[in-house]
């Protein structure tokens, strides 16, 4: 089965703090993304991966970043963290096949509030 | 870009009733149509799919229907039972890789 797995499950921090949401997937999987849930606004895309050192902007990329120096990896970024970042933030990934719609695999969620 | 909206937000049936969500999107070039569900405290799962080549799909008590014209699809599922309790998502996007989700709804199934 394919393991999307993120470390923190439940982090609480401090504004203005900087914060890394860690995420690695085991299937080899080209892509990987960053998604943000919330009550009524379902999953939003905030940045994806296509390959290592490669990254593009979602649709709210505004006060996050991410890192993808390894295939297996993907961490998002809040440079100075705010309370309006408080959320849950999903990652995912899927494999590259040239073709439309390939699954997409969620890892379990990391809960982040902001303080 | 894409717009995907969903409808109800919530749902409940009792159980052994079928339920059904809809979605519609807004980009024509929509070719592929995902449903997720999520449980409680988990991350969601995909639970069917379908390709804009197809007009229907089932899978036992689960069965998705996709209208291009009308521009929107529906999950169905059917003698539901507490175990289908979750909130579920409805997805499309247009080539590859990238999803637009819809709202979710939180499904209740009562005994």
């Amino acid at each position: 089965d394919v393991k999307v797995t993120q470390s923190s499950r439940y982090l609480v921090k401090r504004t203005g703090e900087k914060v890394f949401l860690e995420c690695v997937q085991d299937m080899d999987h080209e892509n990987m993304f960053w998604y943000r849930q919330d009550p009524g606004l379902g999953l939003r895309l905030i940045y994806f991966s296509y390959d290592v050192k490669m990254k593009e902007k979602g649709d709210i990329p505004e006060g996050y970043s991410v890192s993808r120096e390894k295939k297996e990896r993907f961490s998002l970024i809040l440079e100075s963290a705010s309370t309006n970042q408080t959320s849950m933030y999903l990652c995912a990934s899927s494999l590259w096949t040239g073709d439309s719609g390939n699954t997409i695999y969620f890892g379990e969620g990391s809960w982040l509030t902001v303080v | 870009g894409e717009n995907v909206e969903q409808h109800p937000s919530t749902l409940s049936v009792q159980e052994g009733d079928s339920a059904v969500i809809k979605c519609t999107y807004s980009d024509s070039a929509s070719n592929y149509f995902p449903w997720y569900k999520q449980e409680l405290g988990k991350g969601p799962q995909l639970i069917i799919d379908i390709r804009s080549n197809v007009g229907e799909k089932k899978d036992q008590r689960i069965a998705v229907t996709l209208n291009k014209t009308a521009k929107h699809f529906s999950l169905h599922i059917t003698e539901t039972q507490p175990e289908d309790s979750a909130v579920y998502f409805c997805a499309a996007s247009i080539g590859a890789q990238k999803l637009v989700f819809g709202q979710g709804t939180r499904l209740t199934i009562n005994p």
